[in-house]
């Protein structure tokens, strides 16, 4: 089957660093996405990874093991606005096409 | 350039009433793609549409839920005789084609039966 877990919540502050992580046991892997989500809206893309290692876009990082099944995603110089949900999602390709499978969320709550 | 959208925003059904969202793709994306969002969760895939064809149907909870694309753009997920249960957001997503990896969301539909 498949399976992706991600902690349900995380609190920080405003300016620190904080690391959000996720496991996946899936088949058919190709490729893993992180999305930010406020209350009441879309999921917005942040970053996708589909070979090993880190990707750096500004405050954001996101980081694959494949082999390990893990990824994270890191948030740097936390702001408030940051306060949303991190969705983590496997994309698999399978019948041709390729789908996401995502884990429940963590929500991120910044304060002062 | 205009993204995904999706009507109504919210819409609330008493139990037992039928309701048809839609989805409005971005112009050429080959792949759309329907997600149901239940409060504090992440999305789960309902179904699938390649053109006009409906390749994967393997996540419609139920008989009750129908959706179409019969021109292969504009989609519509139906669903009969409402229960509590149903009540989520429904997410409408389009991609370039099969082989393409990002999806593109709309704002959702938040649906509430009371």
């Amino acid at each position: 089957g498949q399976n992706i877990d991600q902690p349900t919540e995380m609190t920080a502050t405003e300016g620190a660093i904080v690391q959000i992580n996720c496991t996946y046991q899936t088949s058919g892997f190709n490729g893993l996405f992180w999305y930010q989500q406020h209350a009441g809206e879309a999921p917005t893309f942040l970053s996708y990874n589909v070979l090993d290692g880190l990707e750096e876009k500004g405050r954001f990082s996101s980081f694959l093991s494949r082999s390990k099944g893990y990824s994270y995603l890191l948030l740097k110089e936390l702001q408030m606005k940051d306060s949303a949900s991190y969705l983590c999602a496997v994309n698999v390709f399978s019948g041709g096409y390729n789908k996401l499978i995502f884990g429940a969320g963590t929500r991120l709550a910044v304060h002062p | 350039g205009a993204g995904v959208s999706q009507s109504p925003r919210y819409k609330v059904a008493k139990r037992g009433q039928d309701v048809a969202l839609r989805c409005d793709p971005i112009s050429g994306h080959v792949s759309l793609f329907w997600y149901q969002q239940a409060l504090g969760q992440g999305p789960e895939f309902l179904t699938y549409f390649q053109n006009e064809a409906q390749l994967d149907k393997s996540g419609l909870p139920s008989d009750r839920f129908f959706a179409e694309r019969p021109e292969g753009s504009v989609s519509t997920l139906k669903i009969q005789r409402t229960q509590q249960e149903d009540s989520a957001v429904y997410l409408c997503a389009s991609s370039l084609g099969p082989q393409s990896y990002e999806q593109y969301f709309g704002p959702g539909t938040r649906l509430t039966v009371t």
